[in-house]
């Protein structure tokens, strides 16, 4: 199985902020790697996929980028509403899909 | 386009449920759908998928599930079903289903249902 680390697995932050969080593949995987953002009690929300490539009606401020190993999540200018979860997953390998173990994301 | 999963509850170690998921909106039958649960306090774990019937509905499961839990689908319906067997106190979760949608090479999973909790306790 392809394992995925992400790094931090908490952070804090300031509303007007710029966070990045890594996510790390214990092999390559092109760039066939996907982020979500989970807030408490609900499901995950897709916001990048292909690693750098923004969901439809997903605000600019976030970007990916990345490509074999490693990917890094930005967000520029956080908003209240940024702070959440965010899990990176693999499609590279579709047996089994595998998540990162998650970055919380806490305001300061 | 929305996903919906009922049948969650409390089950005794040892026991069974099943757990359904129904899709509306979108032509459920082009797409493969998947299972994900997340644990109290924990990370997303993928537990398996079924693919679409043109292809022959085979479904592909984690090997922490694979021989107690059993993914099937009736396109007529709509719906997909998560039938979970031998239940331990580690199965314990928000069981999630979402589709497989994807473009070029690459795919994701979205949309996601809202999430049901199965307890395994005695």
């Amino acid at each position: 199985d392809i394992q995925m680390t992400q790094s931090p697995s908490s952070l804090s932050a300031s509303v007007g902020d710029r966070v990045t969080i890594t996510c790390r593949a214990s092999q390559t995987i092109s760039n066939y790697l996907n982020w979500y953002q989970q807030k408490p009690g609900k499901a995950p929300n897709l916001l990048i996929y292909a690693a750098s490539r923004l969901q439809s009606g997903v605000p600019s401020r976030f970007s990916g980028s990345g490509s074999g190993t490693d990917f890094t999540l930005t967000i520029s200018n956080l908003q209240p509403e940024d702070f959440a979860t965010y899990y990176c997953q693999q499609s590279y390998s579709n047996l089994p899909y595998t998540f990162g173990q998650g970055t919380k994301l806490e305001i300061k | 386009v929305q996903l919906a999963e009922s049948g969650g509850g409390l089950v005794k170690p040892g026991g069974s449920l099943r757990l359904s998921c129904a899709a509306s909106g979108f032509p459920f039958t082009n797409v493969w759908v998947n299972w994900v649960r997340q644990s109290p306090g924990k990370g997303l774990e993928w537990l398996g998928r079924i693919e679409r019937e043109a292809e022959g509905g085979t479904s592909h499961y984690a090997a922490s599930v694979k021989g107690r839990f059993t993914i099937s689908r009736d396109d007529s319906k709509n719906m997909v079903y998560l039938q979970m067997n031998s239940l331990k106190s580690e199965d314990t979760a928000v069981y999630f289903c979402a589709a497989l949608l994807g473009v070029d090479m690459y795919n994701w999973f979205d949309p996601w249902g809202q999430g049901t909790l199965v307890t395994v306790s005695s």
